[in-house]
């Protein structure tokens, strides 16, 4: 079974800072999932990654297969970017998603 | 389209009763997921179906637990009989191509069960 690792659970920053959640999983994967859970509950999706990096506005993620790790950036964060930032990842074939526990992010004014 | 429709939003129910929650996919997705959410465990998958067949049900926690996914635009989930250890927020997911591809999530079903 994959265990799903994420750093920092928790994470109070400035308005304007660049924040980094780091996610490491401990097998092979075909694509890795990145969630944004809001404080009223809804789950987006922001990304799916199977190599490489992908940028959306301000969000930036990575994802080093030989490392087994990925990274969601946030360029000048804003109080809107507070939420549960979730990492999964899928290993392939019937198996569904293996979800991380969250990073709690705060940005304050 | 609307997006993945879960109904109810909010159930609160005693011990013992039996709760059904249902969802409605985004038109022509071919797999569908069911997901629980508690503080203790965070998300976990319980079933999903592809073209309305059950694929992977090894999540759900015990007999008590059922799904149904009677056609494409309609999906159940049920607790017979239900218990305290139950209270969670529930969310139904569905996605063009598998678990490999963007999942859109319903608003989830906030379950208490007294």
């Amino acid at each position: 079974k994959n265990e799903v690792e994420q750093s920092p659970q928790n994470l109070t920053a400035q308005e304007g800072e660049f924040i980094t959640i780091n996610c490491s999983y401990s097998v092979g994967i075909s694509a890795l999932h990145w969630l944004q859970q809001h404080p009223g509950g809804g789950i987006v999706s922001l990304f799916m990654l199977s190599s490489g990096k992908k940028k959306h506005g301000r969000l930036i993620a990575t994802i080093n297969i030989q490392e087994k790790h990925s990274s969601l950036h946030i360029t000048a964060s804003h109080p809107r970017d507070s939420a549960v930032y979730i990492c999964a990842v899928f290993v392939g074939g019937a198996d569904g998603l293996t979800f991380g526990k969250g990073t709690h992010l705060i940005i304050q004014p | 389209d609307a997006g993945v429709i879960q109904s109810p939003r909010h159930e609160v129910t005693e011990m013992g009763q039996e709760v059904t929650l249902r969802c409605k996919p985004i038109s022509g997705h071919d797999y569908l997921f069911w997901y629980r959410q508690t503080m203790m465990r965070g998300l976990e998958l319980l079933i999903y179906f592809n073209n309305n067949v059950p694929i992977d049900d090894s999540g759900m926690p015990e007999d008590r637990f059922s799904a149904k996914m009677p056609n494409a635009s309609f999906s159940t989930l049920k607790i017979q009989p239900s218990e305290p250890r139950d209270s969670a927020v529930y969310f139904c997911a569905s996605s063009l191509g598998g678990q490999g591809n963007i999942q859109y999530f319903g608003a989830g079903t906030r379950l208490s069960v007294l």
